[in-house]
């Protein structure tokens, strides 16, 4: 099974920071990465899929980059509404998801 | 417009089984597999297994393999998941979610079903 290692696990910032997560994969997932924000009660929503390409109607602030086992999702700008969990998830072999890194409002 | 709406909450004790119906609407439910997942409290989603909503053919994660049984019925567009043997670690948030071949991820959820095991 493919670990996704998540961090920092809390991320603590202010609205107008810039919010950089790492995602780390126990091997090679090539370019099969996605992000995806979870609210309390909500279900996860697809941010960002094969590491960089941002899903129909999501903002521009949300970019993603990296490939083979090293993932970072950035937000440049945070909005109120971005203060969430934030998951990534392999497909390179069956699914897995990481841990998820909470970004809180400092 | 494009959703997937799950079944109500359910309570069970040890040892039963619980059944979590997904309908889907706004697009053709055919053309696409669903998968189901579980969240446990402050985790990250995990993944049961898919079903093809067009052939009903399965694939389950060897986790649950022997205790999960994903069916569906295209007349009503709704897929369905079928754990037996709870334990209190099956308690959990269960999601459906469509897999899409745009993106080859999973695009639209439904909302969730809090499955409950206690004696």
């Amino acid at each position: 099974e493919i670990v996704l290692t998540q961090s920092p696990a809390t991320l603590s910032l202010s609205p107008g920071e810039r919010a950089t997560l790492s995602c780390r994969a126990s091997q090679n997932v090539n370019n099969y990465l996605a992000w995806y924000q979870q609210k309390p009660g909500q279900p996860p929503r697809l941010l960002i899929y094969d590491a960089s390409n941002r899903a129909t109607g999501i903002p521009a602030r949300f970019s993603g980059s990296g490939s083979g086992t090293d993932f970072t999702l950035t937000i440049s700008s945070l909005e109120p509404e971005d203060f969430a969990v934030y998951y990534c998830q392999q497909r390179s072999n069956l699914w897995t998801f990481g841990q998820g890194t909470k970004v809180e409002i400092k | 417009q494009v959703q997937l709406v799950q079944s109500g909450a359910e309570v069970k004790k040890p040892g039963a089984s619980v059944k979590v119906s997904c309908k889907a609407s706004g697009y053709t439910f055919t053309g696409y597999y669903i998968h189901w997942l579980r969240q446990a409290p402050g985790q990250g989603p995990e993944w049961m297994g898919w079903i093809n909503s067009n052939s009903g053919g399965t694939s389950y994660a060897q986790k649950f393999q022997g205790r999960v049984t994903l069916t569906r019925g295209t007349s009503i567009n709704t897929a369905y998941m079928d754990l037996s043997r709870l334990t209190s670690d099956d308690t959990a948030v269960y999601y459906c979610a469509r897999y899409t071949g745009n993106y080859y991820a999973f695009d639209i959820w439904g909302q969730g079903t809090l499955v409950t095991v206690s004696s």
